[in-house]
């Protein structure tokens, strides 16, 4: 079947290597923002999040920057493995009950 | 716990023929939200439901009805399919205002 990331921007990293994904958000009253990672023929899976009063937020391996002056978003992950290759989604909360999801970024990650 | 279950995985309808997705989730979440994932478009929200008893539009609605007569339960209808409809379908819960747990989808082919 067809790809969810077919016409995806791509990211390709040797395995070791630190990745950085970014994403544009468009609208300043958003306060709460996620990444999520969808495997191939999976559901998103929800890796890390962070709200407006933070401009920095740490997981396993992942750290998301969020720079309200520009509405941009950073997943970072660290000593990036194989197993961390799939499309990667950030979201925003308006404020309201239902997250706005941008396109995705695929990252492929050689041995 | 099972967290979000969807239910078929696959179905092949022919256009005209309507057909029931159902959405489960055993975490007791308030919110639910079915969406469609269609290549290179990322996840588009169709309808949603803030609490038993209720729904509300999405992004896409159009073609689509929902029913929220459970908690745990949300249903996603067609009602006269049309090869459009052809996608993933994701089923979603979560707390208010938080991370959405995911399904592992239904891909449904309209021919």
């Amino acid at each position: 079947g067809e790809s969810v990331g077919l016409h995806l921007p791509t990211l390709s990293v040797q395995e070791g290597d630190n990745s950085i994904i970014n994403c544009a958000y468009s609208n300043s009253a958003s306060d709460y923002f996620i990444w999520y990672k969808q495997e191939s023929g999976k559901g998103p899976q929800f890796i890390i999040d962070i709200r407006s009063n933070m401009d920095k937020r740490q997981g396993q391996r992942v750290t998301v920057l969020l720079n309200k002056t520009v509405k941009h978003l950073s997943l970072q992950i660290a000593a990036t493995q194989p197993g961390d290759s799939a499309v990667y989604f950030c979201a925003e909360n308006r404020g309201y009950s239902t997250l706005t999801f941008g396109k995705g970024t695929m990252l492929l990650v050689s041995p | 716990n099972a967290g979000v279950t969807q239910t078929p995985k696959f179905r092949v309808l022919k256009t005209g023929q309507s057909m029931t997705l159902l959405c489960a989730q055993d975490m007791n979440h308030e919110y639910m939200y079915w969406y469609r994932q269609d290549p290179g478009m990322g996840l588009r929200l169709i309808h949603y439901s803030v609490g038993e008893g209720t729904t509300a539009k999405g992004e896409v609605p159009d073609g689509y009805n929902v029913s929220r007569l459970k908690k745990q339960n949300f249903l996603l209808g067609l009602e006269s399919a049309a090869p459009s409809q052809t996608s993933v379908y994701f089923c979603a819960s979560s707390y208010v205002r938080s991370e959405q747990f995911f399904g592992p989808g239904t891909r449904l082919t309209v021919l």
